[in-house]
């Protein structure tokens, strides 16, 4: 069974831009969350998805921003990009019943010049 | 106060030793709790669940939950050096009508040979 799959690995962009990035969950997994992961302050909750919905939204300023297609697959979006944002970018994925364990994907390394 | 608090380290332990990883969390209504690994440079990866108070072994691994407490555990027996890794916890979290995964910020332990 294929894994998470996140789109694109690493990238760079410079301040002031936007970035899509995409999650292609676990076959039969119908959520998909992401998380931000920054050296000072670890795993932070960005969002969850689940049949196109957001269910659940961490404490991130308007300019994060997800969807989910129909197909589970999922993006996020960061519009005006500060340096801050730079970080490791985890989409995960998880059954909708049982233990509620998360299934992480290997990441989107964003750089912002 | 962070909903999951872990104690931050870095931890050193000798081969063969045991490791303990500490982590307690705020919210009472907490069901389930999480320890997953994190090498440097990949995503994290589930070691244990746990839900029921009490201790939950698993090869080296063991995991001990005192709800009244609000602590979670997890000890390694035999500590390798593959073990070097951050070790995050996280709880499901209630958040409105949904759960989320909340990690802490991660324990960095480091096995010598």
């Amino acid at each position: 069974k294929a894994g998470v799959t996140q789109t694109p690995r690493y990238l760079i962009k410079t301040r002031g831009q936007q970035v899509t990035l995409s999650c292609s969950p676990i076959s039969g997994h119908r959520s998909v969350s992401w998380y931000q992961q920054t050296p000072g302050q670890g795993l932070q909750f960005l969002f969850e998805y689940f049949s196109e919905t957001q269910r659940n939204k961490g404490n991130f300023p308007g300019r994060f921003s997800g969807r989910q297609f129909s197909n589970s697959r999922s993006e996020m979006n960061v519009s005006t990009l500060e340096l801050g944002d730079s970080a490791l970018y985890l989409c995960a994925s998880k059954q909708v019943t049982g233990t509620g364990e998360l299934f992480f994907g290997e990441g989107s390394r964003l750089t912002v010049l | 106060q962070k909903e999951v608090e872990q104690n931050s380290g870095p931890l050193s332990v000798p081969e063969g030793a045991i490791a303990s990883l500490n982590c307690t969390y705020s919210d009472r209504g907490s069901q389930s709790f999480f320890w997953y690994r994190q090498y440097s440079g990949k995503s994290p990866e589930l070691i244990m669940f746990i839900y029921s108070n009490g201790d939950k072994e698993d090869g080296r691994f063991t995991a001990q939950l005192n709800k009244a407490s609000q602590y979670v555990s997890l000890l390694i027996r035999d500590s390798q050096p593959s073990d070097s890794a951050t070790y995050l916890c996280a709880a499901r979290i209630s958040s409105g009508s949904a759960r989320q995964l909340t990690f802490g910020s991660g324990t960095q332990l480091t096995v010598l040979p």
